[in-house]
């Protein structure tokens, strides 16, 4: 069973809203929890890094939320752009700066049309 | 600085082959890893090489195997090609910051 579990699995917004990505996870011991964003055909580019003691931060109009005691975490985008189109995935690591640890969710496939 | 570097982009193979891919990591990192994202699997994780040794290996068979040189770049290499084997390899690289870690923009192999 995927330790990394992502929702929605994919959706469509109007450019200008907001939208909620979820990410659960079961990785125990939580050493950090990081979103990426990744364009198709392209590398995925980091958005935020957090470890257990941070429980939000931004990256523009990006900001990403977690609860370590519920073990949840929430990216949020606002005012989106059509530029925000792309899948965002989830990554959960057990252990610091060992990569070979790292959890990956699924993602989810936001579409923002005009 | 320059990014993380991966060639070639593209790349199409028949059953039974072997490919060879090429990662350059940012000037100064000493860590590589590699991964295969697959739309049914999405993102796995193959290895990792840090100073030319292997540090961590993923749950993937013997036909897949890397090497990393004194300059830190990266090869790996999948023998025996499998229709299975398509998908796009990412190799990402990391350096002295925590928590950081820089992908390329992958090498699309295509495996008829």
């Amino acid at each position: 069973k995927n330790q990394v579990e992502q929702s929605p699995q994919s959706l469509i917004i109007l450019e200008g809203k907001n939208c909620t990505l979820q990410c659960n996870y079961t990785v125990s011991p939580f050493s950090n929890l990081r979103w990426y964003k990744q364009d198709t055909g392209r590398g995925p580019v980091s958005l935020t890094i957090m470890t257990f003691s941070e429980n939000t931060k931004s990256n523009g109009r990006y900001t990403a939320t977690l609860d370590a005691d519920t073990k949840q975490s929430s990216l949020h985008i606002t005012a989106s752009q059509l530029s925000d189109s792309a899948s965002y995935i989830c990554v959960v690591s057990a252990l610091a700066d060992s990569w070979g640890k790292l959890q990956f969710g699924a993602g989810t496939q936001v579409v923002v049309t005009p | 600085k320059a990014g993380v570097t991966q060639t070639p982009r593209y790349l199409i193979k028949t059953r039974g082959q072997q490919v060879t891919l090429s990662c350059s990591p940012i000037s100064g990192h000493r860590s590589v890893s590699w991964y295969q994202q697959t739309p049914g699997q999405g993102l796995q994780f193959l290895f990792e090489y840090f100073s030319e040794t292997q540090r961590n290996k993923g749950n993937f068979p013997g036909r897949f195997s890397g090497r990393q040189f004194s300059n830190s770049r990266s090869e790996m290499n999948v023998s025996t090609l499998e229709l299975g084997d398509s998908a796009l390899y990412l190799c990402a690289s990391s350096g002295k910051v925590q928590y950081e870690q820089y992908f390329g923009p992958g090498t699309r192999l295509t495996v008829t």
